[in-house]
Formats: structure tokens, C-alpha cells, sequence
């Protein structure tokens, strides 16, 4: 079955504990991205990466870091987490075609909580 | 600065009715407009999408409805149904996967 994985779902750390979100899809997809949700702002990109080692800043990337070693993995890296980082986080995985980006497919999500 | 402006924030319809749901951009480089659906505990899943040298394209029930002049792009709803019930996302990106969304429509169809 084609999907994004995230893991872990829910997660509840402590300000400055560094923590690490997987993404994973299944598709060979060469883009994927990381998003954040908040109510009443909508799904904001954090950062996203055009293939292997290619990553770039989305609209929101402070306090976070990424890496694409593996063209599956997009791993979200938060190296001292804040309050203001609780959120609903929603990776994403899309095909390059010739006509540009084309369908991205969401994971489940993982809720944060900083306290 | 949002990039993409949706509106309504909320719009409640009767079953049978149509929806409606507004977006504008204001940067003419975006070349990909997509609409996104999301239940609640689900991740947005992609709706309809158009690219801006079409000015409509339908699937189903789904419309947009595109005006490359005014900088708006519409999601129309026909024949609103209670399982359409959901949150509604616009988005815009730029080529090579930059993605901007709208701030959501939460749709509620009265059956």
C-alpha cells in the first residue's frame, strides 16, 4: 500500500530535549516536506527537499532541522524544543513530473507538546 | 504576510446546496493551485488541483474555478453532501515543491 509513515503519532517532551520525528514513504517520490498546523493558521511548510540531499527552507523553519540522506526518509529534527513548537506536524511525499509537482500525500500526523 | 488568503473561515450549507470557498494570491510566479480535504485525526488529502492556463476544471462534484487576472481561485461544492463535512485547504506553489496554504474553510452540510 503507497503511504507516508510518521512516527512517533503523539509526543510529549520537555523544553530543550532534543527529539527527532521519522518520515518515511514507500512511493519513490523525489519530493517531500514538512508541515505544521495551527488552528486558525492554516498548514505552513517548515522545510522541503527536491531529492537526496537537496533541502530547503520552507515558511517557517526556525527551530528545526531536516536531512535527506535516503530518498525514502525526510527526518524532522528539533535540537531545542520550545513551547511555541507544540503543534500538529504532517509530512509529505510528491512525484516530479514533467509538468512540475503533482499529487502530495500526507501522513498521519504527530501531535507535539512542549512543556 | 500570507501568501494565500482563503475565505469563508466557516460555511454551513443544506444537503443538496452548493459550496463555495474563496482563495486569492498575490504572486503571479505560483503555477500550481491545489484544494485540499481534511477529516478531523486525518492528514489533508488532495481534492482537485489546476494549473493556472485553465481557467476551470471539474472532477465529480468538485469545480474550481480559476481568474488568472484577479488572482482568485474558487472550490464550488454541487449537491453538498453531510460526508462532505470537513476542512478545506487552497494552496499555491511554486515550482520545485515551495507550497503556500490558506488558513481553511471548516464545511458543515446540514442533511
Amino acid at each position: 500500500e503507497a503511504q507516508v509513515t510518521q512516527n512517533p503519532r503523539y509526543l510529549i517532551t520537555v523544553t530543550g530535549k532534543k527529539l527527532t520525528v521519522t518520515c518515511s514513504q514507500n512511493m519513490n517520490h523525489e519530493y517531500m516536506s514538512w508541515y505544521r498546523q495551527d488552528p486558525g493558521l492554516g498548514l505552513r511548510q517548515i522545510y522541503y527537499s527536491m531529492n537526496v540531499e537537496v533541502t530547503d527552507k520552507g515558511d517557517v523553519p526556525e527551530g528545526y532541522k531536516v536531512s535527506r540522506k535516503e530518498k525514502r526518509n525526510f527526518p524532522l529534527i528539533l535540537e531545542s524544543p520550545s513551547p511555541n513548537q507544540t503543534s500538529l506536524y504532517f509530512c509529505a511525499s510528491s512525484l516530479r513530473t514533467s509538468g512540475g509537482v503533482e499529487t502530495q500525500y500526507f501522513g498521519p500526523g504527530t501531535r507535539l507538546l512542549v512543556l | 504576510q500570507q501568501q494565500v488568503k482563503q475565505s469563508p473561515q466557516s460555511l454551513i450549507v443544506q444537503k443538496g446546496g452548493i459550496s463555495i470557498i474563496n482563495c486569492a494570491y498575490e504572486n503571479t510566479a505560483f503555477d500550481y493551485f491545489p484544494w485540499y480535504q481534511q477529516f478531523p485525526g486525518k492528514g489533508p488529502a488532495l481534492l482537485i488541483a489546476i494549473r493556472p492556463d485553465v481557467s476551470e476544471k471539474k472532477e465529480g462534484r468538485f469545480t474550481i474555478s480559476f481568474n488568472k487576472s484577479a488572482k482568485q481561485f474558487s472550490l464550488h461544492i454541487m449537491d453538498s453532501q453531510p460526508g462532505d463535512s470537513a476542512t478545506y485547504f487552497c494552496a499555491a506553489s511554486f515550482p520545485g515543491n515551495q507550497f503556500y496554504f490558506g488558513t481553511g474553510t471548516s464545511l458543515t452540510v446540514i442533511p
